[in-house]
């Protein structure tokens, strides 16, 4: 299986913070990459597909970047709604994998 | 719109088999893979496997051995059996949709499966 690392686990940030989370994977997944937004007793919602294509209904303030191992979601200026747990999943190859999960936490 | 609508037993024993079941409402049947996801509290995703309508399944590897998924093409559902189960497989599982090169885009609203004895 590929590995997916995220990293930080955490991230405590402000209202207009530009935040940044990395995702690496063990192996090249080339761009198929994508980023997830979970809030508490929810299922989780896509946000980034194939490494930076925004999903539809998506603020523009979400973005993605990176190929093959290093991947990044970027939030531009951080809003209220949006702390919650994010996640990365590859799906490059059997099984799909997801990577740890980062809590944007308030400051 | 698509929605997908879950359901199963929630309290279960060790040993036990796990059922559960998904019913997709809208959009196309056939054209995508359907997915069981799970997550134990506190914790991350796992994903358990998908099934296509003509029957082509895939599995994670770490399940294998104990799950079968299935499909009903007449109803537009699937579902999941994961046989003798143990405290770790306790888990909120979601079905979603997803395609081979597309992420999962549309979820179930999930069901909590405890395993106690």
């Amino acid at each position: 299986d590929i590995q997916m690392t995220q990293s930080p686990s955490t991230l405590s940030a402000s209202v207009g913070d530009r935040v940044t989370i990395t995702c690496r994977a063990s192996q090249s997944i080339s761009s198929w990459l994508a980023w997830y937004q979970q809030k508490p007793g929810k299922a989780p919602k896509v946000l980034i597909y194939r490494a930076s294509s925004l999903e539809s209904g998506v603020p523009s303030r979400f973005s993605g970047s990176g190929s093959g191992t290093e991947f990044t979601l970027t939030i531009r200026s951080l809003q209220p709604d949006d702390f919650a747990t994010y996640y990365c999943q590859q799906y490059s190859s059997y099984s799909w994998t997801f990577g740890q999960g980062t809590k944007v936490e308030i400051k | 719109q698509v929605q997908l609508q879950q359901w199963g037993v929630g309290l279960l024993k060790p040993s036990e088999t796990l059922s559960l079941t998904c019913a997709v409402y809208g959009g196309s049947f056939t054209d995508f893979y359907w997915n069981w996801i799970r997550q134990p509290p506190g914790k991350g995703l796992e994903w358990i496997g998908e099934i296509h309508h003509s029957g082509r399944i895939n599995y994670n590897p770490s399940l294998k051995s104990r799950v079968t998924m299935s499909v009903d093409t007449s109803k537009n559902q699937f579902s999941l059996k994961l046989r003798s189960v143990t405290a770790a497989d306790t888990a909120v599982y979601y079905c979603a949709r997803g395609d081979l090169l597309y992420p999962f885009d549309y979820w179930g609203q999930g069901t909590l499966v405890t395993v106690s004895s």
